[in-house]
């Protein structure tokens, strides 16, 4: 089985419409992250979490919400898509027991918004 | 800030040529250093790591080494295959509490027989 899960895999949605994406890990990480990719720019990082009770914005967070329900569930939101947020999304965990820090990527859900 | 540059690809290569991707990057402090690969259709995987200058980091034929001098973290592989066709990252990681990886822009490398 996977170490980190992401569903769905691919969603078609339509503008004004509520959508979450749901993330799940069974790596005991306490580091959990979401990341979106579009071509030519890389993966950026919209939220991530810390622990259960620390949520952090990062570089676009803005139209969406996360929701840290336990250690090993990460929810990303979209409370009223838009067609610009049509992209690739990353689910990610990591922890920085004995190291620097290895983030461990899930495998992706494919959004659409028309 | 903090930030990652990488060669604009795509890339493409014949089967066994040697490939370079140049990665340099802004940082405060000694920042750690990734390559991560992503494999069509699939999430991304991370290839190697270094933490500090002249680290070298190297799994599956390919190999980069942390330049403090340069701020560089290129990557090489002395002969390339058809499977390692793919989307290649780099990435740092500050070594401050509370940052995340930062990412370059991905170079595709494309592989032919």
């Amino acid at each position: 089985d996977a170490d980190v899960t992401q569903t769905p895999r691919n969603r078609i949605t339509k503008t004004g419409k509520r959508i979450m994406l749901e993330c799940s890990q069974t790596k005991g990480h306490d580091r959990m992250y979401w990341y979106r990719q579009d071509p030519g720019l890389g993966l950026r990082l919209i939220y991530y979490s810390f622990d259960v009770k620390d949520i952090n914005k990062g570089e676009i967070s803005d139209g969406y919400s996360v929701s840290r329900q336990a250690q090993a569930k990460f929810s990303l939101s979209l409370e009223s898509a838009i067609p610009n947020q049509t992209a690739l999304y990353f689910c990610a965990t990591s922890d920085r027991t004995g190291g620097p820090e290895t983030q461990y990527f899930g495998p992706g859900t494919r959004l659409l918004v028309l | 800030g903090n930030s990652v540059t990488q060669m604009e690809g795509p890339v493409t290569l014949s089967e066994e040529a040697f490939l370079t991707i140049n990665c340099t990057y802004t940082a405060t402090g000694y920042p750690s250093l990734f390559w991560y690969v992503q494999y069509p259709g699939e999430g991304l995987q991370l290839l190697l790591k270094a933490t500090k200058a002249d680290d070298k980091g190297s799994n599956k034929g390919f190999e980069a080494t942390y330049r403090k001098e340069t701020t560089s973290f290129h990557l090489e592989k002395g002969s390339v295959q058809v499977s390692d066709s793919a989307v290649y990252f780099c990435a740092l990681m500050a070594n401050q509490a509370g940052t995340a990886l930062i990412f370059g822009k991905g170079t595709t490398l494309s592989v032919s027989s």
